[in-house]
């Protein structure tokens, strides 16, 4: 089963911040937190990971709890391409990856 | 980020023949590679974990002489379906896990996924 709560569907207006919330609250403390994303009919696409600190990429920020029981994926500026669903992962380094269900982003224009 | 390729992109087979579908990392070594399919608005079920030189590990339900894995190099990874049939028609999608990427968490990279049509 996926270690993760994840709503199962969000939407954000074109231009804003999309914040997609994630609760992990039985992760280790060898386990990172990964997002990735899957566009229609596409792989998964990494987004971002982290272990304890918050992260920033050119994609995305991840803001992990300090008890790191939770975390929020934001995208900055969200455009209709971002449309997509996102999946929040935990997992150890040398872990395979199990997918729950994801929450399923809208972009409205 | 590391690109992982699969190929064929899109398949159509008849039903009872095989057909291979190839996943490679391109600008990586991988160890492990690992199997995954996903029916339409579902999401994506692991099927099996690929290691470098010896036999794949499969998932509970998997039938291994159906779906025959191999990874014969540290780039490459193959998926067989044998004997084919109209439901496993779905969309199959590989990915890399990176070797020895330091302290940051051997981060796992996706194909671009493969559709498969049994006729």
């Amino acid at each position: 089963d996926a270690k993760t709560t994840q709503p199962p569907s969000m939407d954000c207006a074109e231009g804003r911040a999309a914040n997609l919330p994630c609760n992990h609250s039985t992760i280790s403390g060898n386990e990172y937190v990964y997002w990735y994303r899957q566009i229609h009919s596409q792989g998964p696409q990494y987004i971002i990971h982290g272990l304890k600190n918050n992260e920033t990429n050119e994609m995305a920020s991840l803001i992990i709890t300090e008890d790191r029981k939770s975390s929020t994926l934001i995208l900055p500026h969200a455009t209709l391409r971002d449309t997509a669903v996102y999946y929040c992962i935990v997992r150890a380094r040398d872990d395979k990856i199990i997918f729950g269900k994801g929450t399923r982003l809208h972009i409205l224009p | 980020g590391a690109v992982v390729s699969q190929h064929p992109s899109r398949v159509i087979c008849k039903s009872g023949t095989s057909v291979k579908i190839e996943c490679r990392s391109l600008d990586f070594q991988a160890t492990t590679m690992f199997w995954y399919r996903q029916f339409p608005k579902q999401s994506l079920m692991l099927m099996a974990t690929s290691n470098e030189g010896s036999k794949a590990t499969y998932e509970q339900g998997v039938e291994k002489d159906k779906f025959l894995i191999n990874h014969a190099s540290l780039t490459l990874s193959t998926l067989t379906v044998t004997s084919a049939h109209p439901e496993d028609s779905s969309f199959y999608i590989c990915s890399a896990r990176e070797s020895d990427s330091g302290v940051s968490g051997n981060t796992i990279y996706f194909g671009e996924g493969s559709w498969l049509t049994v006729v």
